[in-house]
Order: C-alpha cells, then sequence, then structure tokens
C-alpha cells in the first residue's frame, strides 16, 4: 500500500504568513495527488487535484506544486478562515490519506 | 446541488455488524464511484471501499474480508456493511462520491456519522 507522510504534523502560523505543508509518498505517484482542507466537525473539502488544479471558488493564495515522490501545499496569505487540518490523499493506487498538518493560530 | 446523507445505527456491540446507508440527492447516482471513508483519532482518515453504479465494487485491502458494499439504484442509496466489528471501528464514517480513473476525487461527502462499537 502507498503511505504518505505529511510534514510537519502541526504548525503555528500568524495571519499573513506564508505556510508550507510537504507530503511525501512511498513509491511514485506521478501527479496523482490531492489536498483537502477540514474544519472541525465537518467533511473534508477538497482545495487541489491533480497536484496543482485549483478546485473552482478555492481562493487563489492556495497553491499545490510537485510530482512523483514529494508535494507541497502552500498558502501565500493566511487567512483566518484558513486555520483548519489539511489532509494530502493519492489516487494512484486505490486511495489513501496522508495523517494531516493542523493549521493552527500562533 | 449534490447532496449526500449518512443514515443508520451510532452504536453497535463488538462482534456484530456495522451498516450505514447514503441516500444521494440533487443528483445521478448513475455514471459516478460512491465511497465509504472513515475517520478516527488513531487512523486519520481512511478509505474503505467503493462501488460504482452498475455495482462493481473496489475494498480497501486491510477490510476486504469484512466489508460490503452495495447499491440500491432505485432509492438513490448504497450501503456499508462491516462484520466483526471492534473498539478499532468505532469512527465517524463519511460517504463521498468520486470520478473514474488516476485522477479522481472525493468532490461531495456527507456530514459524517459517529458510530460506536461499545458493548
Amino acid at each position: 500500500d502507498i503511505q504518505l507522510i505529511q510534514s510537519p504534523s502541526s504548525l503555528s502560523a500568524s495571519v499573513g504568513d506564508r505556510v508550507t505543508i510537504t507530503c511525501r509518498a512511498s513509491q511514485t505517484i506521478y501527479k496523482y495527488l490531492n489536498w483537502y482542507q477540514q474544519k472541525p466537525g465537518k467533511a473534508p473539502e477538497v482545495l487541489i487535484n491533480g497536484a496543482s488544479s485549483l478546485q473552482g471558488g478555492v481562493p487563489s493564495r492556495f497553491s499545490g506544486s510537485g510530482s512523483g515522490t514529494e508535494f507541497t501545499l502552500t498558502i501565500s496569505s493566511l487567512q483566518l478562515e484558513d486555520f483548519a487540518t489539511y489532509y494530502c490523499q493519492q489516487s494512484y493506487n486505490q486511495w489513501t490519506f496522508g495523517q494531516g498538518t493542523k493549521v493552527e493560530i500562533k | 446541488q449534490v447532496q449526500l446523507h449518512e443514515s443508520g445505527p451510532g452504536l453497535v456491540k463488538p462482534s456484530e455488524t456495522l451498516s450505514l446507508t447514503c441516500t444521494v440527492s440533487g443528483g445521478s447516482i448513475g455514471g459516478y464511484y460512491w465511497s465509504w471513508i472513515r475517520q478516527s483519532p488513531g487512523k486519520g482518515l481512511e478509505w474503505i471501499g467503493n462501488i460504482y453504479s452498475s455495482g462493481t465494487t473496489t475494498y480497501n485491502r486491510s477490510l476486504k474480508s469484512r466489508v460490503t458494499i452495495s447499491v440500491d439504484m432505485s432509492k438513490k442509496q448504497f450501503s456499508l456493511k462491516l462484520t466483526s466489528v471492534t473498539a478499532a471501528d468505532t469512527a465517524v464514517y463519511y460517504c463521498a462520491r468520486h470520478g473514474a480513473g488516476n485522477w479522481s476525487y472525493f468532490d461531495y461527502w456527507g456530514q459524517g456519522t459517529l458510530v460506536t462499537v461499545s458493548s
């Protein structure tokens, strides 16, 4: 099974900060990598699919990059509504998720 | 707007069978894949399995021996059965939709339902 490891597991940041989350796959998954945002008590919502394609309605401060085994989610200027947990998910071989990165207010 | 809604018992006894149903509204059930995903504090988000509208299923290899997913096109519902449950199966269970192929992603989710395994 393909494992996804996110780093860091949590981070504290301030409004306006640039935030970067990394997702590493245990084997190549090409660009079959999606990113989700989850807020407490809610289901995850897709932000980015195919490693770098922004979903409609998602603010442009979110961006994704990478291919193969290393991927990055970047929030260019953190806003209050972005404090949440972020998950990567691969769709190359069945579906697995990273363990999550919780973004907290500093 | 597609909406998914999970329903079923919130409490299941150890060794019994967990049964949940997901009802789809606001869109067609045909032409899509429908998945069950669970989330527990210990294991994070875990994909359980999916079913295509034709009835073809794929299961997570680690759960395959205990999982059955079925679909009822006329009711626009799909269902999950998980047998021989233990406390480790306690989780919030989500149903979700995704498309075909490697570029797929989960675009619509239910609100989730908490299932606790306890005597």
